[in-house]
């Protein structure tokens, strides 16, 4: 069994601060861990995934996260945030189910606000 | 190169009707997952496929709701009849089986309203 907890629901940021999402995650297996966002009337688009490779991941838009297998951590990072980096931020656990098939289980998502 | 491609983008329609939701996924992904997005129960998936064949259906609500995959190319989601406590957000996405642990691809989500 598997399952994902983002610990805050709403985080708010004043542009050009650092930004810190948590997300703690529980796991049968060695998993693969991703961060998704989600702008207003979009889809979820990949931030960066955690595959068992380097523990400290970047992504795109300047954002990285961290794998701590002692303390079932993935936390979402950026140095400074811009006002295009408010959105909904999902962490995301993926388990294999079948074969090489896998499902993901996803968090409540946090959302993050960034102010002037 | 396109991403997935979900149709329509918004949808009303009355209580009682038909409703389908049409996703096309990245071509070559041969896994294809349809998520159900509402403020009260976030994210829910609600069925997926792997090379066409649904594998598990399990998040479906109820026989009012059915999806298919005839090709490696095309997915529909279908209510009937589609009542009120179905409007929400549905997502259509897709991945590479066949490689672990490959990142799901969303489309942009067809927002329904059940009036």
């Amino acid at each position: 069994a598997q399952s994902v907890t983002q610990l805050d629901s709403h985080v708010s940021v004043s542009e050009g601060t650092p930004v810190l999402l948590r997300c703690n995650y529980s796991s049968s297996y060695s998993p693969s861990l991703f961060w998704y966002v989600q702008h207003p009337n979009k889809g979820l688009q990949l931030l960066l995934k955690y595959t068992s490779a380097a523990t400290l991941v970047k992504g795109i838009n300047g954002f990285e996260a961290e794998f701590k297998k002692s303390e079932t951590s993935f936390h979402l990072t950026k140095p400074s945030a811009h006002m295009s980096d408010a959105a909904e931020y999902f962490c995301v656990v993926s388990a294999r189910v079948t074969g090489t098939a896998s499902k993901l289980t996803f968090g409540t998502g946090t959302r993050l606000q960034v102010t002037l | 190169d396109a991403g997935v491609i979900q149709s329509p983008r918004h949808e009303v329609t009355e209580m009682g009707q038909e409703v389908t939701l049409r996703c096309k996924p990245i071509s070559g992904h041969n896994s294809l997952f349809w998520y159900r997005q509402t403020m009260m129960r976030g994210l829910e998936l609600l069925i997926y496929f792997n090379n066409n064949v649904p594998i598990d259906d399990s998040g479906m609500p109820e026989d009012r709701f059915s999806a298919k995959m005839p090709n490696a190319s095309f997915s529909t989601l279908k209510i009937q009849p589609s009542e009120p406590r179905d409007s929400a957000v549905y997502f259509c996405a897709s991945s590479l089986a066949g490689i672990l642990n490959q990142p799901q691809h969303f489309g942009d989500g067809t927002r329904l309203s059940i009036l």
